[in-house]
């Protein structure tokens, strides 16, 4: 039982660079989000979906895109990463029952 | 706009004493709420969760926490804290038809022998 799986776990990129964060989920949920943690803020939601083919911006949406091709796979963009997009970043999904499963994080360094 | 304060940065507490982490919602709807935990380098999880009914809600190892409406608060407790609860929690406020969780800046607890 898989749950929710984030790739990769860490990455270091150069400022400029691209990357995509991949989530899937073996739930069958409709509704992922991917979240910030940075030290003192507790989680900010960057984007979310509430099912396949629709994304909505969430608290801190800029420098990101997001994509929800199929559903199960919500994918997390930085077309042009900054040093301010150093941070911990999570997906997560939300079953019927409005509880909320979260992936192991995934750490971003942009140097 | 939903929002979570949780006013206490940082708790130390003695190995087998009693625990109590705060939190505080402001929501002009009926809220869910959640407690999850946080070890180092690890995602969250869930500690327990209120959508209605019973006030006193029971989670896992042993964490309870109380929906206070008066107060809007929904503090966690635990009677007796072990070394392995150090770690990081987190308080989140939602509402039905509100596709956003919020979550406070989290209490990170400290355990001493």
């Amino acid at each position: 039982n898989a749950g929710v799986t984030q790739t990769p776990k860490f990455r270091v990129l150069k400022t400029g660079q691209s990357m995509t964060l991949l989530c899937a989920q073996d739930m069958n949920h409709e509704y992922m989000y991917w979240y910030r943690q940075d030290p003192g803020m507790g989680l900010r939601l960057i984007h979310y979906s509430v099912g396949e083919g629709t994304t909505a911006k969430g608290e801190v949406p800029d420098g990101y895109n997001v994509s929800r091709l199929k559903k199960q796979n919500f994918l997390l963009g930085l077309e042009s990463a900054a040093p301010s997009q150093t941070s911990v970043y999570f997906c997560a999904s939300r079953s019927s029952g409005n509880t909320i499963y979260f992936g192991e994080g995934s750490w971003l360094t942009v140097v | 706009a939903q929002s979570v304060t949780q006013p206490d940065i940082h708790i130390t507490v003695s190995e087998g004493a009693s625990l109590e982490l705060r939190c505080n919602y402001s929501y002009g709807a009926t809220p869910y709420l959640f407690w999850y935990v946080q070890s180092p380098g690890q995602g969250l999880q869930l500690l327990l969760k209120y959508f209605s009914g019973d006030t006193l809600v029971q989670g896992i190892k042993g964490f309870e926490a109380e929906f206070k409406r008066s107060q809007s608060s929904f503090n966690l407790r635990k009677p007796s804290v072990h070394w392995s609860d150090a770690a990081e929690y987190f308080c989140a406020v939602g509402s039905f038809g509100n596709e956003k969780l919020t979550f406070g800046t989290g209490t990170r607890l400290t355990i001493i022998p």
